[in-house]
């Protein structure tokens, strides 16, 4: 069974700190995605990562792929309040359409 | 705004009754995903329709059905509903039959089973 673990689930952190979120995924994928979703809200895509050491960067978020050790990492840089949100790692490429993690519930405070 | 409207936002009804939920995709786009999210479960696939014709399945129960229809919008339907039900049920839109494509997410219709 495919799982996609996200670490931390749960993050508080002050404004203008760096953080990254980690996203290990069981079986091998030729497709990563990250996604956010604001409370109440839809899910809006953020970063499709297609290829092993794919780097893809907007604004203070960066993502990463790494397939041979089946890991994402969505890395913040200087952080503000607007990211506040939960992010989702989301494997595709299965049978089962996506697989989702189950998100981190960033929080951040001035 | 994502383009892909569902409708309606909000849906209350009581255990054993059946709703239908509605899901207009992005203009030019062939597939329909339908996901649920809830507490316990979190985000699940459930099935996906390309051009009018099931392509995937996730964990959908047999109480669930769906259907895509030549306009392309798709219809969810669920019956006997259960309590376990309650969930946000989101519909999503992209342009391939596959997953390569970004998929952009309506922003969902909120079922509460009484």
């Amino acid at each position: 069974e495919l799982k996609v673990e996200q670490n931390p689930l749960f993050l508080s952190m002050q404004e203008g700190k760096n953080y990254t979120i980690y996203c290990n995924y069981s079986t091998t994928s030729d497709r990563l995605y990250w996604y956010r979703q604001d409370p109440g809200k839809s899910l809006e895509s953020l970063f499709v990562l297609l290829s092993n050491g794919a780097v893809k960067q907007e604004g203070r978020l960066m993502a990463s792929l790494d397939t041979k050790a089946r890991l994402s990492t969505l890395h913040i840089t200087a952080a503000v309040h607007d990211l506040s949100a939960t992010y989702f790692c989301v494997k595709g490429g299965g049978a089962d359409g996506l697989t989702f993690g189950k998100g981190t519930h960033l929080i951040i405070q001035p | 705004d994502s383009g892909v409207t569902q409708t309606p936002k909000h849906l209350i009804t009581a255990t054993g009754q059946r709703v239908t939920l509605r899901c207009s995709p992005r203009s030019g786009d062939l597939s329909v995903y339908w996901y649920q999210q809830s507490l316990d479960q979190g985000l699940q696939f459930l099935i996906q329709y390309y051009n009018g014709e099931e392509r995937a399945k996730g964990n959908i129960l047999e109480r669930f059905s769906a259907q895509q229809f030549p306009d392309l919008h798709s219809e969810l339907n669920l019956s006997s509903l259960e309590l376990g039900d309650s969930a946000l049920y989101f519909c999503a839109s992209s342009v391939g039959r596959t997953d390569k494509n970004i998929q952009y997410f309506g922003a969902g219709t909120r079922l509460s089973v009484l």
